[in-house]
């Protein structure tokens, strides 16, 4: 089956630091997005970019279909942001990435 | 618009036995999946439902079961619970099901925090 890998797994950075979030996946796919998952377990949609770029305030995002992977930026990032962020592709069942934990230290 | 919502948001059972979770989608949606997320395993499908019918099913043992009523609510039940079956159960509600030709966005429920000792 479909193999989704995100990288880093964990990332720390102070407030204000800007960061990549990368997330392969194996073969091609129908659908792609990008969730925040925050402490208290809810998982919230970021984008969804099965191709192309979108920017939604500080975060953004790209997907290289034909290369199979996607990034997440976060600019100045905040302590709210924390979280683990998770990719998710569609093939025939939704398949997510390991996540990527993120701590903003103020 | 009120969002996905799920019941109960914490459950404490013992080994052996079962359990109900119900997830009742954004209005208009009509397609429900469910989701179990443990620290070992991540975040792993466990089945999509759309009009009452199960479209497509996770690896997980016939223990784990589902259903999808008229009006879009759906309920998943895990029969002779496991240690093993402690988990965050998460319910994803979409307008169309997945393959629809793309465009298909998941909205999350809070999930169902479930411990089995």
């Amino acid at each position: 089956g479909i193999q989704v890998e995100q990288s880093p797994p964990d990332l720390i950075l102070q407030e204000g630091a800007n960061s990549t979030l990368r997330c392969n996946f194996s073969d091609s796919v129908n659908n792609l997005q990008w969730f925040h998952q925050n402490p208290w377990g809810q998982l919230i949609n970021l984008f969804y970019i099965p191709s192309g770029t979108k920017q939604n305030g500080r975060l953004s995002a790209t997907t290289v279909a034909t290369e199979r992977y996607s990034l997440l930026y976060i600019s100045s990032s905040q302590t709210t942001d924390s979280g683990v962020y998770f990719c998710a592709v569609e093939s025939y069942k939704y398949i997510f990435g390991t996540g990527t934990r993120l701590k903003v230290l103020a | 618009k009120a969002g996905v919502t799920q019941t109960p948001r914490y459950l404490i059972k013992t080994r052996g036995q079962q359990v109900t979770l119900s997830c009742s989608p954004i209005s208009g949606h009509r397609s429900v999946s469910w989701y179990q997320q443990t620290p070992g395993q991540g975040l792993q499908f466990l089945f999509e439902y759309f009009s009452e019918t199960q479209r497509n099913k996770g690896n997980f043992p016939g223990r784990f079961s589902g259903r999808q009523f008229s009006n879009s609510r759906s309920e998943m039940n895990v029969s002779t619970l496991e240690l093993g079956d402690s988990a965050l159960y998460l319910c994803a509600s979409s307008l169309e099901p997945g393959l629809a030709g793309g465009g298909v966005t998941q909205y999350f429920g809070p999930g169902t925090r479930l411990l089995v000792l």
